[in-house]
């Protein structure tokens, strides 16, 4: 079964720091892309970041930049997203989701059709 | 940045058609994707590329995108049709977009 699976999500304090993980199975992790899309209390979804199959590509959202890390390790199937500097506004279910095409600069172009089932993060005093 | 503006909410009769749109400046050049979210549940893809059905996707849902409008179009309502939905598209200012999504509610 093609899986997407989030972990470390938890409760931090304002400036704090947490890293999130994806784990992958079913699937050839290192051919596909890989995107963080996240969804504050009661809101719609915004999205995170982007990461190259190869990790040559990463772009961030402004809201995220300069705060938040994406790496991945294709040999073990995983992907973190490293979250510093947290504030309230940070607060959202996180969730990794891929293309629905393993083609690099076209997989910008497809919808994503695998999604994780979603990690808390909770940043509060 | 790029911009991409849902109804907050479209109510349908079950049975009947639900047309939900997506506006943004020249969308029609752009692909346009769809997510259906049902409350604590991650977001299904219904629409990729304007109009394609990924597999297990009925028939009846089906989507068009041209000029400054795309649209998500679900026929024959039914309560299990209830739900969220999203367009996304990808701009060239690199980044992921998405609309800021529809309550679809069947009455």
């Amino acid at each position: 079964e093609v899986q997407l699976v989030e972990s470390g999500g938890g409760l931090v304090q304002p400036g704090g720091s947490l890293r999130l993980s994806c784990t992958a199975s079913g699937f050839t992790f290192s051919s596909y892309s890989i995107n963080w899309v996240r969804q504050a209390p009661g809101k719609g979804l915004e999205w995170v970041s982007y990461i190259s199959s190869s990790s040559s590509t990463i772009y961030y959202a402004d809201s995220v930049k300069g705060r938040f890390t994406t790496s991945r390790d294709n040999a073990k199937n995983s992907l973190n997203l490293q979250m510093n500097s947290l504030r309230d506004e940070d607060t959202a279910v996180y969730y990794c989701a891929r293309p629905g095409i393993a083609a690099p600069g076209a997989d910008y172009y497809y919808g994503m059709d695998v999604w994780g089932q979603g990690t808390t993060v909770t940043v509060s005093s | 940045s790029y911009e991409l503006t849902q109804p907050l909410s479209v109510s349908v009769a079950l049975g009947q058609t639900a047309r939900i749109t997506c506006g943004g400046n020249k969308i029609g050049r752009k692909n346009v994707h769809w997510y259906k979210q049902k409350p604590g549940q991650a977001p299904v893809l219904v629409i990729n590329r304007d109009t394609n059905r990924p597999s297990g996707i009925p028939e009846r849902v089906s989507g068009s995108n041209s000029g400054n409008t795309a649209t998500l179009t679900i026929s024959r309502a039914q309560a299990g049709d209830e739900a969220d939905y999203y367009c996304q598209v990808w701009d060239s200012s690199i980044e992921v977009v998405f609309g800021g999504g529809t309550k679809l509610t069947v009455l």
